[in-house]
């Protein structure tokens, strides 16, 4: 089983809609979280992390459901420069080698 | 304060070559991760250098192999090239040494894509 599962998509949304994203992880005693944002061939970049209580920066809102092992990510009023591959990144423990990414979510946003 | 660069960006190698792909971290980092993206899937880790030595690898053959310099700049070997080596290499820096456990401070580079024919 995959440490980190996501459904690669694609989702194509009009400008304005609500979009969310789900990811999956195996390992309960993953210990921490993270959304990157990755456009079309070039290097990922962060996102958001993740926090146990849920967070918020501007239009996009990041959950941790640890009981049912996923994380969301909900993106509102989507703009056209939103359209990106969205990876779900999970943290299993001190070290690199512990650091696991999602396949990444295609998201494309239609005008 | 200058970013993560790699070289090459792109290049073509045939099965059973050898490549170099190299790596300068972003200023004030110490370490550099290697990743490897094939096509539509996300990035895997290679191995980590943390002061000139491997600190950590992934699930990656002997033929993949590395090396860090005292400036912490980085290297990427990868020999006897074989098809499914096609993607993209993505080198990060952070500046924690060993006890790194966070991907909010990894910065990538651009990534050089690799096409194995």
């Amino acid at each position: 089983r995959k440490e980190v599962e996501q459904d690669p998509g694609p989702f194509n949304v009009p400008e304005g809609a609500t979009v969310a994203f789900n990811c999956t992880y195996s390992n309960s005693a993953s210990q921490s979280f993270f959304w990157y944002r990755q456009d079309c061939r070039k290097e990922p970049k962060l996102l958001m992390s993740v926090y146990s209580s849920g967070n918020e920066d501007g239009r996009f809102t990041a959950q941790l459901n640890r009981a049912s092992q996923y994380i969301s990510l909900l993106i509102r009023d989507s703009k056209l420069s939103d359209s990106a591959t969205y990876l779900c990144v999970v943290n299993k423990g001190i070290g690199a080698n512990n650091l696991f990414f999602g396949t990444g979510t295609r998201l494309t946003v239609i005008p | 304060e200058t970013g993560v660069t790699q070289s090459p960006t792109h290049l073509i190698k045939t099965r059973g070559q050898q490549v170099t792909l190299r790596c300068s971290s972003q200023s004030g980092h110490n370490t550099v991760s290697w990743y490897q993206q094939a096509l539509g899937q996300g990035p895997q880790f290679i191995f980590q250098y943390y002061r000139e030595e491997e600190n950590g690898r992934g699930n990656f053959p002997p033929r993949f192999s590395g090396l860090q310099f005292p400036n912490y700049s980085s290297e990427l070997n990868v020999n006897a090239l074989e098809l499914d080596d096609s993607a993209l290499y993505l080198c990060a820096s952070s500046p924690l040494g060993q006890g790194f456990s966070g991907a909010n401070v990894l910065t990538f580079g651009a990534g050089s894509r690799l096409t194995v024919l």
